[in-house]
């Protein structure tokens, strides 16, 4: 199963907005409704930051936001904060029990 | 709160078996799935495996069927990742995770880390 296609980057200042894209196929993101987020510091664990495309878990801040077109699917950071600086990684069921995930974004915040 | 700690990590020859473990507390374990996430240094992550709620069904990346086997022991709130054979190719750190009800992985551990060296 191939990876889902990621920016290795992105950027914005504070308080801006920046959206990370995730291509995949009708195999998996464009098949399914369950694409996840998740936001990845430097030597920790990755954390769910979006689920089921645009559902947030409990205690991630609404500045997060998740959607899906086709075979596409966003993330987008508003007001942009210092501690969102990290890396990002999508995922998708992928049929037949497996999974894939991108090759992750790097977000700088200027 | 949920949490789960991965061990059974370090440096193993090509060729050779290791076995990981994940103790999960804070839930109940048996109404769960579980996975195997990897990120090799400096790379993405990669899915590896899961295990259904009761051990029935086990399902595997290409990249590992045939030399990795994942159990669990529900008695024990406790998921494992036997590697066989294994390659300089698998090393990275290895996550468990929790499936939650929307194919997510909604927890995760802090890793244990396996390096795949002669």
């Amino acid at each position: 199963q191939s990876a889902l296609t990621q920016p290795p980057s992105a950027s914005g200042s504070p308080g801006q907005s920046v959206a990370i894209s995730c291509t995949g196929t009708s195999s998996d993101i464009g098949g399914y409704n369950y694409v996840s987020w998740y936001q990845q510091h430097p030597g920790k664990a990755p954390k769910l930051m979006i689920y089921e495309v645009s559902k947030r878990p409990s205690g991630v801040p609404d500045r997060f936001s998740g959607s899906k077109s086709g075979n596409t699917a966003s993330l987008t950071v508003s007001g942009l904060q210092a501690e969102d600086e990290a890396e990002y990684y999508c995922s998708s069921y992928a049929s037949s029990n497996n999974w894939v995930f991108g090759g992750g974004t790097k977000l700088t915040v200027l | 709160q949920v949490q789960l700690a991965e061990s059974g990590g370090g440096v193993v020859q090509p060729g050779r078996s290791l076995r990981l473990s994940c103790a999960a507390s804070g839930f109940i374990f048996s109404n769960y799935g579980m996975h195997w996430v990897r990120q090799a240094p400096g790379k993405g992550l990669e899915w590896v495996a899961l295990i259904r709620l009761d051990g029935s069904d086990k399902y595997y990346a290409d990249s590992v069927r045939g030399r990795f086997t994942i159990s669990r022991d529900n008695s024990k709130s406790t998921l494992y990742l036997q590697m066989d054979s294994l390659r300089a190719e698998d090393t990275a750190m290895y996550y468990c995770a929790r499936r939650d009800a929307y194919s997510a992985f909604d927890y995760w551990g802090q890793g244990t880390l396996v390096t795949v060296s002669s």
